[in-house]
């Protein structure tokens, strides 16, 4: 059973434009999301988190949003930029404290030039 | 500041034999993770160690795995023997404790012939 789901394997989009990136979850319980970026043999890296309080996190081009109630998050990146083309997961946890991270299958985004 | 240190970056393997792989985690950082990533899939979490204690090994296959953290620094994580499903990658992340952000390793890809 995928608590977390992201549905889209993959999206490619113009340089400058916005990248949207989707992640649904089905466990009421989780109270905090993270978005990770991944390049090709290399070790995720964190982006940019939001805790279950708020509806919206900036950092930069990077925007996450939350949606509890259609439990739905996304990231946005504006501009996007080719450096930028890596695969996207997105994990959630719950009950704060255990850190404990159910990740999603990933998004690998493509930046054209 | 040095990031999480994984080796082998690669290991190839027959079935049956064992194999270890081993993690240095960011200095100070109490809390260390080992994940399983298959192919088009997000990390799944083997174990969890505060310090020296396995707090979470209840996704650990413990009748062929095996992870230790002797001083609770380094870790090691083993499989004996291996099987050919065991092919993926092996990721070790960090973390302080209390703190929601991990940090991961490059990861071992482990082949399995």
């Amino acid at each position: 059973d995928q608590q977390v789901k992201q549905n889209s394997p993959s999206l490619s989009v113009q340089e400058g434009r916005i990248s949207i990136l989707n992640c649904d979850y089905t466990n009421s319980m989780f109270d905090y999301f993270l978005w990770y970026k991944k390049y090709p043999a290399e070790g995720p890296t964190f982006l940019i988190s939001i805790s279950s309080i708020k509806d919206k996190n900036e950092d930069g081009r990077f925007t996450v949003f939350l949606n509890k109630s259609a439990k739905h998050l996304s990231l946005h990146i504006v501009p996007s930029q080719p450096g930028d083309s890596a695969v996207y997961f997105c994990a959630a946890s719950a009950a704060s404290g255990t850190y404990k991270y159910i990740f999603g299958t990933g998004t690998r985004l493509k930046v054209l030039a | 500041e040095a990031g999480v240190v994984q080796s082998p970056r690669y290991k190839i393997i027959e079935k049956k034999q064992p194999v270890a792989f081993w993690c240095n985690p960011i200095s100070g950082h109490n809390t260390l993770y080992w994940y399983l990533q298959n192919l088009g899939q997000g990390p799944e979490l083997l174990i969890r160690y505060e310090n020296e204690e396995a707090v979470d090994d209840s996704q650990l296959p413990k009748d062929r795995f095996s992870a230790e953290r002797l001083k609770g620094v380094d870790s090691t994580l083993k499989i004996q023997p291996a099987e050919l499903g065991d092919s993926a990658v092996y990721l070790c992340a960090s973390s302080l404790a209390g703190n929601n952000e991990q940090f991961f390793g490059p990861g071992t890809r482990l082949t399995v012939l």
